[in-house]
C-alpha cells in the first residue's frame, strides 16, 4: 500500500498570502496523484488531477507541480473561501486507493 | 448537472446491517465506475470500494473485505453498499463518487461527490 504524507498538518495563513502544501509519497506515484479541497460539513472537491491538472472550474490560482514521490499544490493568493482542509489522492497503485491526512489551511 | 444522493445511513448497533444506496443522475451512468469513500468523524478520507460500469470488477479496502458488498443497477442509475457485520470503527460518513472520466482507462480520481450519510455503529 501506498502511503502518503502531507505536511504541515496545519498551515496559518492571512488573506492574500500564498499557500504551499506538501504531499510526499512512499513509492514512485509517476503524475498519478490528486489534490481535493474539503470545507467543514461538504463534501470534498477535486482541485487537481494527475499532478498539475486543474479540474473543471477550478480558479487558476490553484496549481499542482511534482512528479515520482514529492508534490505541492500552490494556492497563489488565499480568498476566504480558501480555508479548508487540503488531501492529496494516488491512484498509482490499487487497489486501494489512498489519501494523505491532510493539511488544514486555517485564518491566522 | 450531476448529481449524486447517497441514502439509507442511519445508527446501528455492532454486529448489523445497513444498505445504503446512491443514486446518480446528469451524467451517463452506466459508461462510468464508481466509488464508495468514507471518512470517520474528525478523521480523513478513506476509500472503500469501487465497481466497474457492468460490474465485472470489483475491489474492497482490506478493512471491509468480506463485510461489505458493493452493487450497482445501471437501469435504475444506483449504486449500492451492502454492510454487514458492522463495527465501532465503521462509523464514518459514506459518500459515493464518480470517476472523472467514462469507459476503463484512467482511474482513480474523482470528480463529483454526493454528500455523504452517516453511519453510526454503536450499542
Amino acid at each position: 500500500e501506498i502511503v502518503l504524507t502531507q505536511s504541515p498538518a496545519t498551515l496559518s495563513l492571512s488573506p492574500g498570502e500564498r499557500a504551499t502544501l506538501s504531499c510526499r509519497a512512499s513509492q514512485n506515484v509517476f503524475n498519478y496523484l490528486a489534490w481535493y479541497q474539503q470545507i467543514p460539513g461538504q463534501a470534498p472537491r477535486l482541485l487537481i488531477y494527475d499532478a498539475s491538472n486543474r479540474a473543471t472550474g477550478i480558479p487558476a490560482r490553484f496549481s499542482g507541480s511534482g512528479s515520482g514521490t514529492d508534490f505541492t499544490l500552490t494556492i497563489s493568493s488565499l480568498e476566504p473561501e480558501d480555508f479548508a482542509v487540503y488531501y492529496c489522492q494516488q491512484r498509482s497503485t490499487w487497489p486501494p486507493l489512498t489519501f494523505g491526512g491532510g493539511t488544514k489551511v486555517e485564518i491566522k | 448537472q450531476v448529481q449524486l444522493v447517497e441514502a439509507g445511513g442511519g445508527l446501528v448497533k455492532p454486529g448489523g446491517s445497513l444498505r445504503l444506496s446512491c443514486a446518480a443522475s446528469g451524467f451517463t451512468f452506466k459508461d462510468y465506475y464508481m466509488s464508495w469513500i468514507r471518512q470517520a468523524p474528525g478523521k480523513g478520507l478513506e476509500w472503500v470500494s469501487f465497481i466497474s460500469h457492468r460490474s465485472s470488477t470489483i475491489y474492497y479496502a482490506d478493512s471491509v473485505k468480506g463485510r461489505f458488498t458493493i452493487s450497482r443497477d445501471n437501469a435504475k442509475n444506483s449504486v449500492y453498499l451492502q454492510m454487514n457485520s458492522l463495527r465501532a470503527d465503521d462509523t464514518a460518513v459514506y459518500y459515493c463518487a464518480k470517476e472523472m472520466r467514462g469507459g476503463s482507462y484512467d482511474l482513480g480520481s474523482f470528480d463529483s461527490w454526493g454528500q455523504g450519510t452517516l453511519v453510526t455503529v454503536s450499542s
